[in-house]
C-alpha cells in the first residue's frame, strides 16, 4: 500500500545538525513532488520545504531557508531533510508528504511524524 | 509570503448541524487566466497527521464524504460540513499552493456541542 515512513528525529544540542529520512512504498515516487511539514507541539501545521520529482527544483519557507536542504533519491525512493543550525524553535514533529499528481500543492499521503527535539 | 487567516479559531456546533470555516489569504490564490483556485482542505485528529479533504478549492478527495464541501475564489474560501458527525471533531486547516511558498491557515478546532 502507499506508504510513507520518517526517521531520524531526536533530541539535538541548539546550533547542531540532524538528518530526517523518509522512505516511500507504493507509489511512483519519481514521479511525485515531496514535502516536508512540521507541527511544533501543541500549534498549528507549517510548510517548510518541497522539491519537484527529478530532485532539480526546490523551495523552502523563509523560518529555514539557508538551513535547511531538501533532498531525494529517487533509486531508493526516499526523502531527505538536512537540517543545520538547528534552534529550539525547530522544535516539532516532521512530517514528510507527498503532493498529489492532480496538482501540484496538496499533500495527498502523509507519514507518522518524526520528532525532533532541540534543547541543551 | 502569503498569509492566510482562518476563522473562527473554534467552533461547536451540534451533532446533525452544520459547521462553517473560513478561510482568508492576503493575496488572490485564483489563476487569472482560468479561475482555478489553488486552496486545500485539511483534517487532522488527535495524535495522527493531516488528511487531505479538498483541492482546487471545491474538490474532493477520494473516499472523503460528500457532507464535506468547499467554495470560495480569489482571496476568501469555505469549509463546510453538513450533518455533523461525531468523527468529525479535529482541526482543520486550508492551504494555500498558488505561490512557491506554501502557507496554512494556523488552524479551526471543531468540537461537539
Amino acid at each position: 500500500q502507499v506508504q510513507l515512513v520518517e526517521s531520524g528525529g531526536r533530541l539535538v544540542r541548539p546550533g547542531g545538525s540532524l538528518r530526517l529520512s523518509c522512505e516511500a512504498s507504493g507509489f511512483m515516487f519519481r514521479d511525485h513532488y515531496m514535502s516536508w511539514v512540521r507541527q511544533a507541539p501543541g500549534k498549528g501545521l507549517e510548510w517548510i520545504a518541497y522539491i519537484r520529482g527529478s530532485g532539480d527544483n526546490t523551495h523552502y519557507a523563509d523560518s529555514v531557508r539557508g538551513r535547511f536542504t531538501i533532498s531525494r533519491d529517487n533509486t531508493k525512493k526516499s526523502l531527505f531533510l538536512q537540517m543545520n543550525s538547528l534552534r529550539a524553535e525547530d522544535t516539532a514533529v516532521y512530517y514528510c508528504a507527498r503532493v498529489s499528481i492532480l496538482a501540484a500543492g496538496p499533500m495527498d499521503v502523509w507519514g507518522k511524524g518524526t520528532t525532533v527535539t532541540v534543547s541543551s | 509570503d502569503v498569509v492566510m487567516t482562518q476563522s473562527p479559531d473554534s467552533l461547536a456546533v451540534s451533532l446533525g448541524e452544520r459547521a462553517t470555516i473560513n478561510c482568508k489569504s492576503s493575496q488572490s490564490v485564483s489563476h487569472s487566466s482560468n479561475n482555478v483556485n489553488y486552496l486545500a482542505w485539511y483534517q487532522q485528529k488527535p495524535g495522527q497527521p493531516p488528511k487531505l479533504l479538498i483541492f482546487w478549492a471545491s474538490t474532493r478527495e477520494s473516499g472523503v464524504p460528500d457532507r464535506f464541501s468547499g467554495s470560495g475564489s480569489g482571496t476568501d474560501f469555505t469549509l463546510t460540513i453538513s450533518n455533523l458527525q461525531a468523527e468529525d471533531v479535529a482541526v482543520y486547516y486550508c492551504q494555500q499552493y498558488y505561490y512557491n511558498l506554501w502557507t496554512f491557515g494556523q488552524g479551526t478546532k471543531v468540537e461537539i456541542k
